[in-house]
C-alpha cells in the first residue's frame, strides 16, 4: 500500500535560518505529491502540491520538488520566520487509491526570534 | 473561499456515551472526509462520502459511523465512545476531479 515517511520533530530554528523537512513515499500508481501546514489552533491548509516527476512546487518562500528516482519530497524554506512556526504535513494522492489522501506523521517547526 | 466548519472546537465525554461530530462545508463539494489526528501518526482516514447517502471505510473505521443527508454536512459517530477515541478528529471536503482538499478547524475529543 501506500505510505508516506517524513522526519520526526520537532525542528527548532532561529528567524531567518534555512529549514529543510525530508519527505520520501512508496506508491503503487503515479501520485500527486502534497505539504499542508497547520497553524497553531487551526485545521491543515494546503501549501503546494507537484502533480508529475520533476515539476516544482512553490508557495509563501517554500519549495519541493517531486523527485521520482528518489520517490522523495522534500520542503525547503530558504529564510524562516517565526510565523512559519507550525506542523508540516507531506502527503500523497494516487489516483490507482482512488484519490484519497495519505499522510506523513507530521513534523512540527518552532522557529525562535 | 472555502469554508468548512465544525461543530465544536472542544468536546469531553464519558466512555460509553454516543457522540456526534458534525461538519458543514458551503462550496458545493461531492466529497466530504473525516480523519482522525494522533501525534507522530499524522491523519488517518476513518471514512469518506463520494456523494449524498454514500459512504465508504477508510482506513480505521472500527467504532465509528457516518451520515450524509445532505451534500453539505457529514456527521461523524461514535456509537459507544472509548478512551482510545480520544483525539483531535478534522473534517475535509474536496471538489470531485480536483486533488485539493479543504479541512476544517478540528474538533478535539476527551473521552473520560
Amino acid at each position: 500500500g501506500n505510505s508516506v515517511t517524513q522526519m520526526e520533530g520537532p525542528v527548532t530554528l532561529s528567524e531567518e535560518a534555512f529549514l529543510t523537512i525530508n519527505c520520501t513515499y512508496t506508491a503503487t500508481g503515479y501520485p500527486s505529491l502534497f505539504w499542508y501546514v497547520q497553524y497553531p489552533g487551526e485545521g491543515l491548509q494546503l501549501l503546494l502540491k507537484a502533480t508529475k516527476a520533476d515539476d516544482k512546487g512553490s508557495n509563501k518562500g517554500f519549495e519541493a520538488t517531486y523527485r521520482k528516482e528518489t520517490t522523495s519530497f522534500h520542503l525547503e524554506k530558504g529564510s524562516v520566520q517565526v510565523s512559519d512556526s507550525a506542523v508540516y504535513f507531506c502527503a500523497l494522492s494516487d489516483t490507482a487509491a482512488g484519490n484519497k489522501l495519505t499522510f506523513g506523521g507530521g513534523t512540527r517547526v518552532l522557529v525562535k526570534p | 473561499d472555502v469554508k468548512v466548519t465544525q461543530s465544536s472546537r472542544y468536546l469531553v465525554k464519558r466512555t460509553g456515551e454516543k457522540v456526534f461530530l458534525e461538519c458543514v462545508q458551503d462550496m458545493d463539494h461531492e466529497n466530504m472526509f473525516w480523519y482522525r489526528q494522533d501525534p507522530g501518526l499524522g491523519l488517518r482516514l476513518i471514512y469518506f462520502s463520494y456523494d449524498v447517502k454514500m459512504k465508504e471505510k477508510g482506513d480505521i473505521p472500527e467504532g465509528y459511523s457516518v451520515s450524509r443527508e445532505k451534500k453539505e454536512r457529514f456527521s461523524l459517530i461514535l456509537e459507544s465512545a472509548s478512551t482510545n477515541q480520544t483525539s483531535m478528529y478534522l473534517c475535509a471536503s474536496r471538489a470531485r476531479g480536483w486533488d485539493e482538499q479543504f479541512f476544517g478547524p478540528g474538533t478535539r475529543l476527551t473521552v473520560l
